[in-house]
């Protein structure tokens, strides 16, 4: 089993709907993140959390939000969605406290408004 | 801010040649880490490669490396031997060794030719 999973793995949804893609993660790690990646623009940082009572903004969270459940959990919705929402968003995980400084993703979740 | 900047959008190479692909970052830090990940038509995020700045000694993994250049702020990639599996999209990224965020480059298309 993936130690970081995205659910569901592809959505198509219509303008105006909300939408709530999830993130959960075995890893035991402290930081989660939601990414965006779109064609040209390589992947850019819509929110992030520390713990569970730590929610930080990224450089592109207009239009979303995030919920941070548990340690292991992270969801990020879209209250209202949009074309321009249309994207790969991906979550990852890091963890403070180790020597492991990289980010570990999730499989992505490929999205489209229509 | 930070700012990490891939300049070639797209690079091929053949079979069993190297190919070299470019990084460059902007930072004011002194301690950072740099990486490379690798992200194959199954659009899972991969790591392929990191430095520390502290460390003088380019990484190398197998027929992957580095040449870190720190006053130059630049951070390349060559693929030694290169295979049909290497064909993706490759992003390097930058994050502050005591931050929290990562930031992403824009990627490069690296294409195979048999």
């Amino acid at each position: 089993d993936a130690d970081v999973t995205q659910t569901p793995r592809n959505r198509i949804t219509k303008t105006g709907k909300r939408i709530m893609l999830e993130c959960s993660q075995t890893k035991g790690h402290d930081r989660m993140y939601w990414y965006r990646q779109d064609p040209g623009l390589g992947l850019r940082l819509i929110y992030y959390s520390f713990d569970v009572k730590d929610i930080n903004k990224g450089e592109i969270s207009d239009g979303y939000s995030v919920s941070r459940q548990a340690q292991a959990k992270f969801s990020l919705s879209l209250e209202s969605a949009i074309p321009n929402q249309t994207a790969l968003y991906f979550c990852a995980t890091s963890d403070s406290r180790t020597q492991n400084t990289e980010a570990f993703f999730g499989q992505g979740t490929r999205l489209t408004v229509v | 801010a930070q700012t990490v900047t891939q300049s070639q959008p797209e690079m091929s190479v053949q079979e069993a040649e190297t190919v070299t692909l470019s990084c460059t970052y902007d930072t004011s830090e002194s301690d950072y880490y740099l990486f490379w990940y690798k992200q194959p038509p199954s659009r899972q995020m991969i790591l392929v490669i990191r430095q520390e700045a502290y460390k003088q000694q380019n990484a190398t993994e197998n027929r992957f490396s580095v040449n870190f250049q720190k006053a130059a702020k630049s951070f390349s990639l060559k693929i030694s031997d290169s295979q049909l599996g290497d064909a993706a999209m490759y992003f390097c990224a930058y994050r502050r060794r005591t931050g929290n965020q990562f930031y992403f480059g824009t990627g490069t298309s690296l294409t195979v030719i048999p």
